[in-house]
């Protein structure tokens, strides 16, 4: 039962391309988190959502945009993609409802930048 | 700023002992500490958590502690099976935000 959905498993892009990182949700979660992990750094939060057309810097934004148009999409643009952004990106969600404050996560992308 | 450290980066242990990570935080008003296990290529899924007004919680085989005074807290897994093999994530849910700051993990190896 996949709740969090990230549209690809794995990309390979080339240097100064855009590229769009896509996780799409069904479980009506107000909240939406875009991380990269990288060995030894842990999961880092690049942006977060905390509802349809709002977004927040999380502690690395620099280099990436997000867009949040629909509640159930969270869209993370690498506007021009660099070898450092060579990464796993993994897509969380939660809802701000009850008092649980556990994450569901995608499965992630890892996304190769040549 | 907000942190969250934890130790150690790697474990190996031998199945059927038991297994510590030690993690610590920095903002005294976080009140939500999860734990997050990665399998290989898996995403990661919540394990237990503990909230700020408890100092201790167990779920089977694992449990959790926490010390507010000291800014601390641990996962502990007893009795550890083959299928405890994974990266663990500790994580800290600060106060002024949603967000939730993890740690740098740590990898899990039993030996068989």
């Amino acid at each position: 039962d996949v709740k969090v959905t990230q549209s690809s498993r794995y990309l390979v892009k080339r240097t100064g391309e855009k590229v769009f990182l896509e996780c799409v949700q069904d479980m009506d979660h107000e909240n939406m988190f875009w991380y990269r992990q990288d060995p030894g750094l842990g999961l880092r939060l690049i942006y977060f959502s905390y509802d349809v057309k709002m977004k927040e810097k999380g502690d690395i934004p620099e280099g990436y945009s997000v867009s949040r148009e629909k509640k159930e999409r969270f869209s993370l643009i690498l506007e021009s993609a660099s070898t450092n952004q060579t990464s796993m990106y993994l897509c969380a969600s939660r809802t701000v409802q009850g008092d649980s404050y556990g994450y569901t996560f995608g499965s992630g992308t890892r996304l190769t930048v040549v | 700023g907000e942190n969250v450290e934890q130790h150690p980066s790697t474990l190996s242990v031998q199945e059927g002992d038991s297994a510590v990570i030690k993690c610590t935080y920095s903002d005294s008003a976080s009140n939500y500490f999860p734990w997050y296990k990665q399998e290989l290529g898996k995403r990661p899924q919540l394990i237990i958590d503990i909230r700020s007004n408890v100092g201790e919680k167990k779920d089977q085989r694992i449990a959790v502690t926490l010390n507010k005074t000291a800014k601390h807290f641990s996962l502990h897994i007893t009795e550890t099976q083959p299928e405890d093999s994974a990266v663990y994530f500790c994580a800290a849910r600060y106060s002024s935000a949603s967000k939730i700051i993890f740690g740098s993990g740590t990898r899990l190896s039993i030996r068989p």
